[in-house]
């Protein structure tokens, strides 16, 4: 069964400074696709990246970067120069394959939250 | 943009009651999905809709029941509450399936059952 692992409950990062947030990934499909969302306090998912498992370059959105390493099934989000605004929770998640094929279901690990401190 | 609404950011409701989630997505999404996100356990997928009238179970389905009798709703029905339903409830959509389509989020509903 596939399946998304975070084991970071909680982190604290100093304002300007980068952070790796944690994220392994368990599957046996060849091709199935990673996302990051940011949960605020305020509820809403707001999605932050995506890293295709044949995609040939790490994922990149501004600040954001998307650590991929396939031998290691980790997909571990890299936030540079953090900002007060970044103190959320963060969740990884992978899309659900099924007899092979992806489908249009999401599985969501537990999340990390994410204290950025002045 | 694409927003997805739901009818009420916070809910209280009494034990036994039946209780009504709206969502409203303006983006002409194929797919809607309802979600229920606890402390320590992630998002866990109730139910989703591929289509009109269409609707799969997820991987908590019990206690809970869907509608969509238009392609921009999706309702969540709970049938009788309980206390152990007490929960923020997250509404997303998407368009239909590509591998990388990303879902797009409500504001969430949290839920307290008395």
């Amino acid at each position: 069964a596939q399946k998304i692992t975070q084991t970071q409950p909680g982190m604290f990062v100093q304002e300007k400074e980068a952070v790796t947030l944690d994220c392994t990934y368990d599957t046996s499909d060849p091709s199935y696709g990673l996302f990051w969302y940011k949960q605020p306090s305020s509820g809403e998912m707001i999605f932050l990246i995506y890293q295709g498992s044949y995609d040939q370059q790490n994922a990149t959105e501004g600040r954001y970067s998307l650590n991929f390493q396939k031998a290691r099934k980790s997909a571990n989000l890299v936030i540079s120069a953090s900002q007060l605004g970044d103190s959320a929770m963060y969740f990884c998640a992978m899309r659900e394959t099924s007899y092979g094929g992806a489908t249009n279901k999401l599985i969501f690990g537990t999340g990390t939250l994410l204290a950025v401190q002045p | 943009d694409v927003k997805v609404t739901q009818s009420s950011r916070y809910l209280v409701k009494r034990t036994g009651e039946k209780v009504f989630l709206e969502c409203v997505q303006d983006m002409d999404h194929e797919n809607m999905f309802w979600y229920r996100q606890d402390p320590g356990l992630g998002l866990r997928l109730i139910y989703f809709s591929y289509d009109v009238k269409m609707k799969e179970k997820g991987d908590i389905p019990e206690g809970y029941s869907v509608s969509r009798e238009k392609k921009e709703r999706f309702s969540l029905i709970l049938e009788s509450a309980s206390t152990n339903q007490t929960s923020m409830y997250l509404c997303a959509s998407s368009l239909f399936f590509q591998q990388s389509y990303e879902q797009y989020f409500g504001p969430g509903t949290r839920l307290t059952v008395t």
